[in-house]
């Protein structure tokens, strides 16, 4: 089976710097994803990481490390439009993809 | 580009009801799935589709959900009879590949 592990939530102020952990355990593992969601909304993709190692996009980056089965999300310069809730999802054996219980991000003024 | 499709957006009914969900997949989107999504939680995967091949139900309540993709475009969702605890955002998704899936705008059921 797969299961993931993040943060229920996170409080930052704007223009600050916020991490989200993601910590995993799967049978096989192909890549860990990211979504965000609004309320009220669809989750929308972020970022996948198939290898170690940091991804950027924007102000978003997304870092991998397999051997230590977590990642992590990095929003910088955070807006007020990034309050929403952040899933990390692993894809593991049989290309299953399993969403974490996702981390509530408040951005305060 | 036009997104994922999903309808209706909201949906009340009567337990032991039935009740249908409507998905239209991104265009050459071949993969296309199935998740439901409880207040508070992440999205968890009811069924997978490639093309018209049902690869991935495990987690489909058979006794009482099945669904259909036909000519592996278009797919259905129906719960039948739908019970109080299967109130639930339903989300329909596609994608080209497992590295990132798309998301219609959900159907949110509520059964009374």
């Amino acid at each position: 089976g797969q299961s993931l592990e993040q943060p229920s939530e996170v409080t930052a102020v704007e223009g600050a710097i916020v991490q989200i952990n993601c910590t995993y355990q799967t049978s096989g593992f192909y890549g860990l994803s990211w979504y965000q969601q609004h309320d009220g909304g669809a989750p929308t993709f972020l970022s996948y990481n198939g290898l170690d190692g940091l991804e950027e996009t924007g102000r978003f980056s997304s870092f991998l490390s397999r051997s230590d089965s977590y990642g992590y999300l990095l929003l910088q310069e955070l807006q007020m439009k990034d309050s929403a809730s952040y899933f990390c999802a692993v894809s593991g054996s049989a290309r299953q993809l399993t969403f974490g219980s996702g981390t509530q991000l408040t951005v305060l003024p | 580009e036009a997104g994922v499709v999903q309808s209706p957006r909201y949906k009340i009914i009567e337990k032991k009801q039935p009740v249908a969900f409507w998905c239209n997949p991104i265009s050459g989107h071949n993969t296309l799935y199935w998740y439901r999504q409880n207040l508070g939680q992440g999205p968890e995967l009811l069924i997978r589709y490639e093309n018209e091949e049902a690869v991935d139900d495990s987690q489909l309540p058979k006794d009482r959900f099945s669904a259909e993709r036909l000519k592996g475009v278009d797919s259905t969702l129906k719960i039948q009879p739908a019970e109080l605890g299967d109130s639930a955002v339903y989300l329909c998704a596609s994608s080209l590949d497992q590295n990132g899936l798309f998301f219609g705008s959900g159907t949110q059921l509520s059964v009374l």
